[in-house]
Order: structure tokens, then C-alpha cells, then sequence
């Protein structure tokens, strides 16, 4: 089974800062299988990012991902309002399946 | 537009069975995979189980493996899932959610409202 370990766990910032979130694997992911998804309170996780850079339909690009191998970066440019959440790695395309990560919550600070 | 509903949530008691319905629209149901994830209150996603798109292939995770039971009916449009002997630890909102790609589960790119299963006594 691949671990994903998200961090920080929880990360306190204003609107307009920048927003930097890691996910780290357990062993190599490969073909960089890796997703990212938004999750507001009552709501459904939303896709934001998939193959660990590529936006989502829809999604603003003040969103993007990175990364290879085991680690990875989920980058919000300059946040707005709407996008303090809930914030989940996915990986996928191997033998094990799929897991998350355990979340990682941005707050307004 | 992709439209995926989950219905069937409630209370059951330990022990007991329940079967789940994810209804889809705004899209051509038969060709792609299918899974259920699931979050405990205050918790992380979990997955659940994937069907492929032609019903073939069901893996599931091991925490309801023996326990639960993937399908889907493509005439109606509809992904199920049936859960017997059900433990407190099974209490979560159920989604589904749709696999945009034939072969390996993928990411997720659409998801249902979800619905909540509650397991107490």
C-alpha cells in the first residue's frame, strides 16, 4: 500500500498570500499518477489537479501542482476567499490502487 | 452536464445490510469505471471499491472486503453498493464517483453529493 503523508496538517494564512502544500508517497509514484482535490465544508471534493501538474476543467490557474517521484506540491499564486478548504492528494495507476492523503485544512488567518 | 446523485443512506444496527444507489446522468454511464469513496465524520477520503466499466473487474479495499458488494445495471444508469454485516466503523458519507479513463483506477473527475450511512445500535 502507498502512504501519502500530507503537510502541514493545517495552514493559517491571509487572502492574497501564497500557498504552498506537500504531499509526500511512501515509495515512488510512477508517471507521476498523482491528483489533487478541494473539499469545502458539506460539500464534495472538487478534481483540481491530475498527472501531479494539469488542471482540472474549470479550475483557475492560480492553482498548480508539481512534482515527481515521491513528493509533491500542490501552489495556490495568491488565495482568494473562496479557496480556503479541505486539501487532498490522490495517488493512482498502480497496483495499489488508490489512497489519499490525510488532508491537509488552509484557513484564513 | 455529468449529474451523479447517491441515495439509500440511513441508520442501521450492527449487523445488519444496506444497499446504496448512485443514479447517473449527463453522460454515456456505460463507458467508464466507477467507485465509491467514503469519509467518517471529521475524517480523510477513504476508498471503497471500483467497478470497471463493463462490470467485469470489482476490487475493493480491505477494509469491506467480504463485506460489500460493487455492481452496476447500465440500462438504468445506475452504480449500487451493497454492504452486509455492517460495523460501527462503516459510519461515513458514501460518494461515488466517476473514473474518466478504461484500465487502472484514475483520479476522480466527477463526484456525487454523497449520502450518510450511520451503523449504531
Amino acid at each position: 500500500e502507498i502512504v501519502l503523508t500530507q503537510s502541514p496538517g493545517t495552514l493559517s494564512l491571509s487572502p492574497g498570500e501564497r500557498a504552498t502544500l506537500s504531499c509526500r508517497a511512501s515509495q515512488s509514484i510512477s508517471s507521476s499518477y498523482l491528483a489533487w482535490y478541494q473539499q469545502k465544508p458539506g460539500q464534495a471534493p472538487r478534481l483540481l489537479i491530475y498527472g501531479a501538474s494539469s488542471r482540472a476543467t474549470d479550475i483557475p490557474d492560480r492553482f498548480s501542482g508539481s512534482g515527481s517521484g515521491t513528493d509533491f506540491t500542490l501552489t495556490i499564486s495568491r488565495l482568494e476567499p473562496e479557496d480556503f478548504a479541505v486539501y487532498y492528494c490522490q495517488q493512482y495507476g498502480t497496483s495499489a490502487l488508490i489512497s489519499f492523503g490525510q488532508g491537509t485544512r488552509l484557513e484564513i488567518k | 452536464q455529468v449529474h451523479l446523485v447517491e441515495s439509500g443512506g440511513g441508520v442501521v444496527q450492527p449487523g445488519r445490510s444496506l444497499r446504496l444507489s448512485c443514479a447517473a446522468s449527463g453522460f454515456t454511464f456505460s463507458n467508464y469505471p466507477m467507485h465509491w469513496v467514503r469519509q467518517a465524520p471529521g475524517q480523510g477520503l477513504e476508498w471503497v471499491a471500483v467497478i470497471s466499466f463493463d462490470g467485469a473487474i470489482k476490487l475493493y479495499a480491505d477494509s469491506v472486503k467480504g463485506r460489500f458488494t460493487i455492481s452496476r445495471d447500465d440500462s438504468k444508469k445506475t452504480l449500487f453498493l451493497q454492504m452486509n454485516s455492517l460495523k460501527t466503523e462503516d459510519t461515513a458519507v458514501y460518494y461515488c464517483a466517476r473514473d474518466p479513463f478504461i484500465g487502472a483506477p484514475d483520479y476522480l473527475d466527477y463526484w456525487g453529493q454523497g449520502t450518510l450511512v450511520t451503523v449504531s445500535s
